[in-house]
């Protein structure tokens, strides 16, 4: 696509339950990241995507958050048992790696009541 | 750990004056700079890209330098207009990870 895309764009979801965000990015772009925006909070660094490897996971939160990414394309986050204080925008961005340009997409908004 | 600073944190100003958005980050080791702007409930739209050894780089009415040795970067907005009201944020990139600032929010008064 032209562009880095998000899915779903807004996610309402109780306690407890899991949820799956999707990215999709920019063709050929190898290099995929996950960023976390809490409200009035600055970027947050989730997960770093080389290909299909996962070369840095060091900003997941918890072992309640993990991603994949398969065929150098797609990524999942997912994010079991939901609290409260997942509640944020998650934003997906990709590029090519080194000292590449990276572009993001729109965000998953995620609200858990 | 690479710290990003940005001042102001907020700046509002009248249509039609230039603006100038402050960046500072605390390890000169960067591949690159990268200047965002953030509407209301959007992502990040890429602004201007600056690799590491470079000195400014153009867009239109979008100016930014980069000073790596002090570990500095300023964005330049000329004539700023009310579609210029967003947020702007600063991002190093130092070997994949890109360290954000806070942003710094702009309202451009009619």
């Amino acid at each position: 696509g032209a562009g880095v895309s998000q899915s779903p764009s807004n996610k309402v979801t109780e306690k407890g339950k899991d949820v799956e965000l999707r990215c999709d990015p920019i063709s050929g772009h190898t290099a995929l990241y996950w960023y976390r925006q809490s409200l009035g909070q600055g970027l947050e660094f989730l997960i770093y995507f080389q290909g299909n490897s996962a070369p840095d996971k060091s900003g997941l939160p918890s072992d309640r958050f993990s991603a994949e990414r398969t065929g150098g394309s797609v990524s999942t986050l997912t994010i079991q048992r939901t609290q409260q204080e997942d509640s944020a925008v998650y934003l997906c961005a990709s590029g090519v790696a080194g000292s590449g340009e990276l572009f993001f997409g729109e965000g998953s908004r995620l609200t858990v009541l | 750990k690479q710290e990003v600073t940005q001042i102001p944190a907020a700046l509002s100003v009248p249509e039609g004056e230039n603006l100038v958005l402050n960046c500072s980050f605390t390890d000169s080791a960067i591949y690159n700079l990268q200047w965002f702007r953030q509407d209301p409930g959007k992502g990040l739209t890429s602004l201007l890209l600056i690799q590491s050894s470079q000195r400014e780089q153009t867009s239109g009415r979008l100016n930014a330098s980069l000073d790596k040795s002090s570990g500095r970067s300023t964005l330049y907005i000329a004539a700023s207009q009310p579609g210029d009201s967003a947020t702007y944020l600063c991002a190093v990139k130092d070997d994949y990870k890109l360290s954000f600032g806070a942003g710094t929010t702009v309202t451009v008064r009619a």
